[in-house]
């Protein structure tokens, strides 16, 4: 079963413009990563945040955790072409089998 | 270094045919993973190896798929026989790290289709 799902399923804004992607998940979490997925460049790790931490920047990428919510978002700032992507949460439960479980993914596409 | 290394890149099949796949990771990783990936999903935990032993197989149809890892290093991935659900994406991925404490780094996959 899909632990993360990330809203909105689609966006689609103008290049420069920031993009805002959310995951919610259901079970207390080890840690939460991001990822890209173009066709590209394949899946492609960006972020890792864990339990502990409520934030994390990386250049143009910032992620918040909010565990007493178990949501996490993604913000990307300045918007570029090359961001059109997919951008899938994965979260490695507390309890159970270490693995990670990805959401759905939300598909992003920036209009230049 | 060297990227997570899968072949071949497109397949395509009958149901009930056979079809295998194969996984080099990054050298020196000591865990690697297959994922499912059907269009429009994310990718889906099937087996994961810790050098040559499984740490998770529990999404694993094992009455169809099965998967090995020899010495540790090299993985295949092997559906026998196939049906028309399982034309999905195959993404291998390694890690450094045990378990999920660390990022994954993920292949190109190989795309099946089942006809």
């Amino acid at each position: 079963s899909q632990q993360g799902e990330e809203d909105p399923q689609a966006l689609s804004i103008q290049e420069g413009e920031n993009a805002t992607m959310n995951c919610s998940y259901k079970t207390s979490i080890n840690n939460l990563q991001w990822y890209r997925q173009n066709s590209g460049r394949g899946l492609v790790h960006l972020i890792l945040i864990r339990s502990n931490e409520r934030e994390k920047h990386s250049g143009r990428l910032r992620v918040t955790l909010d565990t007493s919510k178990k949501s996490s978002s993604l913000l990307i700032t300045a918007s570029r072409a090359a961001d059109t992507a997919s951008y899938f949460c994965a979260t490695d439960a507390r309890q159970g089998a270490q693995k990670l479980v990805f959401g759905q993914g939300t598909r992003l596409t920036i209009n230049p | 270094e060297a990227g997570v290394a899968q072949s071949p890149r497109y397949k395509i099949i009958e149901k009930r045919q056979s079809v295998a796949f194969w996984c080099n990771p990054i050298s020196g990783h000591a865990t690697l993973y297959w994922y499912q990936q059907i269009l429009g999903q994310g990718p889906k935990l099937l087996i994961q190896f810790q050098n040559n032993g499984v740490v998770d197989d529990s999404q694993l149809p094992k009455d169809r798929f099965s998967a090995e890892r020899l010495k540790g290093v090299d993985s295949t991935l092997k559906i026998q026989p196939a049906k028309l659900e399982d034309s999905a994406v195959y993404l291998c991925a390694s890690s450094p790290m045990t378990g999920t404490r660390g990022e994954q780094y993920f292949g190109p996959g190989t795309r099946l289709t089942v006809t």
